[in-house]
């Protein structure tokens, strides 16, 4: 079945760098997001890579996939307590999908 | 950019009665949205999907007779939790995707979420 994985909880320094992990199970998924979700609020996107591509990097974030492993890991570097936050893996088989969503990964970033 | 409005952000209802919760794109049409609820400190969890026209299609172990969904327009589907009891108390969100970028991975625009709590 398809299943996502993450750690719970993450607490780091103000200007760290932080990386939030996160396992799949599904081999077929083609497309690979991490999404945001502040306090109260709905999601935003953060960015997303095709499940052809090992890295993609988008100012401070940087994606690295492990397809071999379905590993995925999301490294905010310089973190701020802006950044302070759930984070949420999901993957879907095909654009334009309902996603599979994991539990989520609560950054904390103490200054 | 693309924006999903839902409408009402929040409610509180009495058990036994039924809640409408509105999921509207405000910039482009979606013949398809998508239905996720969400548990404290849980993931979000599909519950339906929602095309313009015609049915919806229910995950396992949703029940279709209590959450009502109509997609009546291309901009709007609606929600409707019946005879809400504590238990439906959640947070819901909707994505909607636009019809002209579906093939995109970037075109799943979520709404802002709707805090539902049946007392």
């Amino acid at each position: 079945g398809e299943d996502v994985e993450q750690s719970l909880f993450l607490s780091v320094r103000e200007g760290d760098s932080s990386v939030i992990n996160c396992t799949y199970t599904d081999s077929s998924s083609t497309y690979l997001y991490w999404y945001k979700q502040e306090p109260g609020a709905g999601l935003q996107l953060l960015t997303y890579i095709f499940s052809n591509m090992d890295m993609k990097q988008d100012q401070r974030l940087t994606v690295l996939l492990n397809k071999k492993d379905k590993h995925l890991s999301l490294r905010i570097a310089d973190t701020q307590t802006g950044d302070s936050a759930i984070y949420f893996c999901a993957e879907s088989i095909e654009a334009g999908t309902a996603l599979i969503f994991g539990k989520g990964t609560t950054l904390s970033v103490s200054s | 950019g693309a924006v999903v409005s839902q409408h009402p952000s929040w409610v509180i209802c009495k058990s036994g009665t039924s809640v409408k919760i509105e999921c509207r794109s405000l910039d482009f049409q979606a013949t398809t949205m998508f239905w996720y609820r969400q548990f404290p400190k849980k993931s979000l969890m599909l519950m339906a999907t929602s095309n313009e026209g015609s049915k919806a299609t229910y995950e396992q172990g949703v029940e279709k007779d209590k959450f009502l969904i109509n997609h009546a327009s291309l901009t709007l589907s609606t929600l409707t939790v019946t005879s809400a009891h504590p238990e439906d108390s959640s947070f819901y969100i909707c994505s909607a995707l636009d019809i002209f970028l579906s093939k995109k991975q970037e075109t799943q625009y979520f709404g802002p979420g709707t805090r539902l709590l049946v007392l």
